[in-house]
């Protein structure tokens, strides 16, 4: 699978925009982007995923770029409940049922009033 | 609501001691896994299971042992624990049509301490 680079850390306003980046420039055509958090003392959470084209659910955005070697998760509006590590992961769809989901470090988000 | 269902929250054992963790799902789910997640490491997998009876080991299956006697229930087993194991295990579940939707549903975790 693909390696992704996400930053450490950032901080959002309470109600603004949070945008996380995550690169994956090695990406391969039939890998899928998928992104999930983890809020302290839980399991982690699926968020959404995403080919090439841009998909929104009721938790997030994602934009991937054209060429597909970095993507943005967008919370359109954050709140104090968002603060938690967020993992960009990158893999192959119909992988079988392994089901291997390579987490990374993630980016610690941590939302402020 | 879906739900995966970790037996216990805080586990302290002994070294040497035969710990068992068990996870239970309510969703009808084929596929399970158990993960450890360590500081500085992320998450990584320990064992998996597609079937009732079936398993598969992942990146760190040693000192490890599965048991999937019945579709819902997934339990852990280290046989002699050491002071290396102690860390946060989680529990996660998929249906067989996972490789579409992207969805893992995982517990809370069971944070280990050995002594």
């Amino acid at each position: 699978d693909a390696k992704t680079t996400q930053p450490t850390s950032m901080d959002c306003a309470e109600g603004r925009a949070a945008n996380l980046p995550c690169n994956h420039s090695t990406i391969s055509g039939n890998e899928y982007v998928y992104w999930y958090r983890q809020i302290h003392s839980q399991g982690p959470q699926y968020i959404i995923h995403g080919l090439k084209n841009n998909e929104t659910n009721e938790m997030a955005s994602l934009i991937i770029t054209e060429d597909r070697k970095s993507s943005t998760l967008i919370l359109p509006h954050a709140t104090l409940r968002d603060t938690a590590v967020y993992y960009c992961i990158v893999r192959l769809e119909g992988y079988g049922s392994q089901g291997n989901l390579i987490f990374g470090k993630g980016t610690k988000l941590s939302v402020k009033p | 609501d879906v739900k995966v269902t970790q037996s216990s929250r805080y586990l302290v054992k002994r070294t040497g001691e035969k710990v068992f963790l068990e996870c239970v799902q309510d969703m009808d789910h084929e596929n399970m896994f158990w993960y450890r997640q360590d500081p500085g490491l992320g998450l990584r997998l320990i064992y998996f299971s597609y079937d009732v009876k079936m398993k598969e080991k992942g990146d760190i299956p040693e000192g490890y042992s599965v048991s999937r006697e019945k579709k819902e229930r997934f339990s852990l087993i280290l046989e002699s624990a050491s002071t290396n194991q102690t860390s946060m295990y989680l529990c996660a579940s998929s249906s067989r049509r996972w490789e579409n939707t992207g969805e893992l549903f995982f517990g809370e975790g069971s944070r280990l301490t050995v002594l």
